[in-house]
């Protein structure tokens, strides 16, 4: 079964670095089917999507965001991680890590779904 | 204010059916075929219900199901059970990834 757990701060001061890691154990973040990805939830909000990578380092960002986010792959340790520059308290939010099925390899097709999930970890911007 | 259109709450009682729908605007282009639907019970992890509008991932039971008509995707429940009561999202493509604002299920 494939889980994934969030770890960081827990509250991080304004305009600094929000970092956060996803420890994925199940699965390999090295297989070339998924890309790895990244959402938050604002209180009383829906869900944003952030951004993915995949094992090369290939990413893809949410445009709103896309000046502010890097996200990473280590393959050596199975997880992948998250950081946001010059965090704001709209930058408060519950973050999710998750995979995201790109590639089925065994019948050529691109599923395109977030299927696994973790529990999300809560960040809050404040000095 | 979120991409995808979804009503803020529904409710139902035990053994009735509740349908879901989720709308994107008259402007976003393509087939809108990438719908997937998520259950979330707060503080666990969100869990895949729906793929491709219609498909349930291995485990789900098939008292989920979706469909689709037009803008509108939609997640009907059958037989609804005290567990169903939660907070479900609709996830889609544009021109990025969007969700739906969720849709939170009381189950009288």
């Amino acid at each position: 079964q494939v889980h994934l757990e969030e770890s960081g701060p827990g509250v991080v001061k304004p305009s600094e670095i929000l970092s956060l890691s996803c420890s994925v154990s199940g699965d390999s973040v090295s297989s070339g089917s998924y890309y790895w990805s990244w959402m938050r939830q604002p209180p009383g909000k829906g869900l944003e999507w952030i951004g993915y990578v995949n094992y090369n380092g290939i990413t893809s960002y949410n445009p709103s965001l896309k000046s502010r986010v890097t996200i990473s792959v280590d393959t050596s340790k199975n997880q992948f991680s998250l950081r946001l520059n010059s965090v704001t308290a709209a930058d408060t939010a519950v973050y999710f890590c998750a995979r995201f099925y790109y590639y089925d390899s065994s019948i050529g097709s691109y599923p395109y779904y977030f299927d696994y999930w973790g529990q999300g970890t809560p960040v809050t911007v404040s000095s | 204010q979120s991409a995808l259109t979804q009503p803020a709450s529904i409710s139902g009682s035990p053994g009735q059916s509740i349908t879901i729908s989720c709308s994107r605007a008259s402007s976003d282009v393509g087939d809108y075929n990438q719908v997937s639907w998520f259950q979330h019970h707060p503080g666990k992890a969100p869990k895949l219900i729906i793929y491709d509008v219609t498909h349930r991932p291995s485990g789900v039971s098939d008292r989920f199901s979706g469909s689709k008509s037009g803008n509108t995707a939609s997640l009907t429940i059958s037989g609804l059970q005290p567990e169903d009561e939660a907070y479900y999202y609709c996830n889609s493509y544009t021109t990025t990834w969007v969700f739906g604002g969720g849709t939170k299920l009381t189950v009288l």
